[in-house]
């Protein structure tokens, strides 16, 4: 059975930084494509970030040069690292498992719980 | 980066059909997917590929898509399909767009 199980979250102050992880069990999160997802309070699904089985990496605009997604293949957990953190961060976010078209990551198969990252002073 | 646009609402009642829809310029060339998502749950994969169905999601959950709309049909709408349902699709770009959402509530 796939589970996907973040942690990280929690409160921190404008500026500063968080590490989420994304604990998967079921599958190999380094043969998989994986991506975070958040959504603010009361708020739509906004894409953040994915990371391809062979490592390449892509980003929303919102988030690019701030955040880094990554993953530990020994662990077989996922991450985000969040640096530069802003108010309008402040959401759920969610890891998910893709699901792939044609060598392509297109859709969110499998989702986490979400963990609450809070951002303000 | 290009958007989705669905309506914020839409009622039905009990045993009725319930049609949301999904509107971008993109989905002529790319596919759609749905996921419905209830208060305090993540979201929940309902259709891929704008029309296929994963296992375990009841066969009352449909999807079409024509032009540059695709549409989400329950049929038979149940009080426990009351929830937030998002279209989304991919872009050009590796990244993924979501619409709004649209809030279906079962009267």
């Amino acid at each position: 059975e796939v589970q996907l199980v973040e942690s990280g979250g929690g409160l921190v102050q404008p500026g500063g930084s968080l590490r989420l992880s994304c604990a998967a069990s079921g599958f190999t999160v380094s043969s998989n494509y994986m991506s975070w997802v958040r959504q603010a309070p009361g708020k739509g699904l906004e894409w953040v970030s994915v990371i391809y089985s062979g490592g390449s990496t892509y980003y929303a605009d919102s988030v690019k040069g701030r955040f880094t997604i990554s993953r530990d293949n020994s662990k077989n957990t996922l991450y985000l690292q969040m640096n530069s953190l802003r108010a309008e961060d402040t959401a759920v976010y969610y890891c998910a498992r893709d699901g792939v078209v044609v060598g392509v990551a297109e859709y969110f198969q499998h989702w986490g719980q979400g963990t609450l990252v809070t951002v303000s002073s | 980066s290009y958007e989705l646009t669905q309506p914020p609402s839409v009622s039905v009642s009990p045993g009725q059909t319930a049609r949301i829809t999904c509107s971008g310029d993109a989905l002529p060339k790319q596919y759609a997917y749905w996921y419905q998502q209830k208060p305090g749950q993540a979201p929940v994969l309902v259709i891929y590929k704008d029309s296929e169905r994963p296992s375990g999601i009841p066969e009352r959950f449909s999807g079409s898509s024509s032009g540059t709309t695709v549409t989400l049909t329950i049929s038979g709408v149940q009080a426990e399909d009351e929830a937030d349902y998002y279209c989304q699709s991919a872009d050009s770009s590796g990244g993924r767009v979501f619409g709004g959402g649209t809030k279906l509530t079962v009267l």
